[in-house]
């Protein structure tokens, strides 16, 4: 089985500075690990993939994460933080071809100005 | 432009009634979903479809069935609304190659049952 573990539900950053949004995942099988981001009111939309390439992912919006195998991590982060970042971010995980995608709870990103 | 779209927005119902959310994607994507979405929850697999004819249960079916009309249309439905189906429901098909190309998801039906 696979699952995803988002800690914490509210994280809160100034204007300007880094943004740090925690996923760990478990999984029997090589995983393919995603980020998506929820606006008010709108659908998901995918911010970055791993595919089992790069460990390093690079998205939309200047968000990037890095595949840790070790630490079963996949945390995503923004050097500095917009007001436009503001929104709910969930990480995914499905494993294999035509495998189901496993959301995390979620995680709601303030931005303070 | 191409993606999922979904009908309607927003509905209301009384306890009991029953209605259908339909679901339609234009990019032949053989996969669908639908999934529900609550605070603090995240997102629950409801139904999936892995080609035209076959539909499947995922995390949290009770309560309501599916239909695969075609590759292209994916509806649920809700046969006695219950207050606890109160959600917003997301439907979304994947890319065939793999599992690698991640979810298209369509904007959302806010359903409230009273």
């Amino acid at each position: 089985a696979q699952s995803v573990t988002q800690l914490g539900s509210h994280v809160s950053v100034s204007e300007g500075a880094l943004v740090l949004l925690r996923c760990n995942y478990s999984s029997s099988v090589p995983p393919y690990l995603f980020w998506y981001v929820q606006y008010p009111n709108q659908g998901l939309q995918l911010l970055l993939k791993y595919t089992s390439a790069a460990t390093l992912v690079k998205g939309i919006n200047g968000f990037e994460a890095e595949f840790k195998k070790s630490e079963t991590s996949f945390h995503l982060t923004k050097p500095s933080a917009h007001m436009s970042d503001a929104a709910e971010y969930f990480c995914a995980v499905s494993t294999g071809a035509n495998s189901k995608l496993t959301f995390g709870k979620g995680i709601t990103l303030s931005v303070r100005p | 432009n191409a993606g999922v779209t979904q009908t309607p927005k927003f509905q209301v119902l009384k306890t009991g009634q029953s209605m259908t959310l339909q679901c339609a994607q234009d990019m032949n994507h053989n996969s669908m979903y639908w999934y529900r979405q609550d605070p603090g929850m995240g997102l629950r697999l409801i139904y999936y479809s892995a080609s035209e004819g076959t539909t499947d249960k995922g995390e949290v079916p009770n309560g309501y069935n599916v239909s695969r009309l075609n590759k292209r249309e994916f509806s649920l439905r809700l046969e006695s609304a219950a207050p606890s189906q109160t959600s917003v429901y997301f439907c979304a098909s994947r890319g065939d190659t793999g599992s690698s190309y991640g979810y298209t998801f369509g904007s959302g039906t806010r359903l409230t049952v009273v």
